[in-house]
């Protein structure tokens, strides 16, 4: 069965850094892309970020270039999401998804960006 | 970037009605879509891919059409558990991006 596991969330103050955590298993972790969607409250759904299976090539949406990067530890079946400079509007839930042959969603962790 | 226009934003409908959402991508994106739906609490859950093609496990009542810039979302005959928003989604190029929802109420 394929789980996907969110970790990391939690406050943090503007301006400042969190990492987050996903731990994939159930799957041959190294042979897919992976994603990082987020979901602020009581808004829609916002791409963040894509790293391809490999890690050499990465994705982001505009409103988190150069602040967030996303990289993987395909040997610990782990996908990350550094944030760096913080800001209230980075204030969402943070799902670590999969979508290529079926349609994986983790649980999600949230990040609470205030002072 | 490429946007995605979705309407309505909300929509009435009664268990039994037949439902239309649609999608407007700001440039062609093939087939490269998909439809998510979403009830509160919950992460999405992908019904389409590939703008047309049923996800595994998802009802009939829920079909799609569509390429290039113009894609639909049709639920036949709603039923209770299909109150809930629901999103498009566009992979054709990056940054992927959503379209705004759709809350059937």
């Amino acid at each position: 069965e394929v789980q996907l596991v969110e970790s990391g969330g939690g406050l943090v103050q503007p301006g400042g850094s969190l990492r987050l955590s996903c731990s994939a298993s159930g799957f041959t972790f190294s042979s897919y892309s992976m994603h990082w969607v987020r979901q602020a409250p009581g808004r829609g759904l916002e791409y963040v970020s894509t790293i391809r299976a490999n890690g050499d090539d990465t994705f982001y949406a505009e409103a988190v270039k150069g602040r967030f990067t996303i990289s993987r530890d395909n040997s610990n079946n782990t996908l990350y999401l550094q944030m760096t400079s913080v800001r209230p509007e980075d204030t969402a839930v943070y799902y670590c998804v999969r979508l290529a042959n079926g349609d994986y969603w983790g649980r999600g962790s949230l990040v609470i960006v205030s002072s | 970037d490429i946007q995605m226009t979705q309407s309505p934003s909300s929509l009435s409908a009664s268990v039994g009605d037949a439902v239309i959402i649609t999608c407007r991508a700001s440039q062609g994106i093939r087939k490269d879509l998909g439809w998510y739906q979403q009830t509160p609490g919950k992460a999405p859950k992908r019904l389409i891919y590939a703008a047309s093609t049923l996800q595994s496990g998802v009802p009939s009542r829920f079909s799609a059409t569509g390429s290039g810039t113009e894609f639909t979302l049709i639920i036949s005959s709603l039923q209770p558990e299909d109150f809930a928003t629901y999103y498009c989604l566009q992979h054709n190029s990056y940054p992927w991006t959503f379209g705004q929802g759709t809350t059937v109420e």
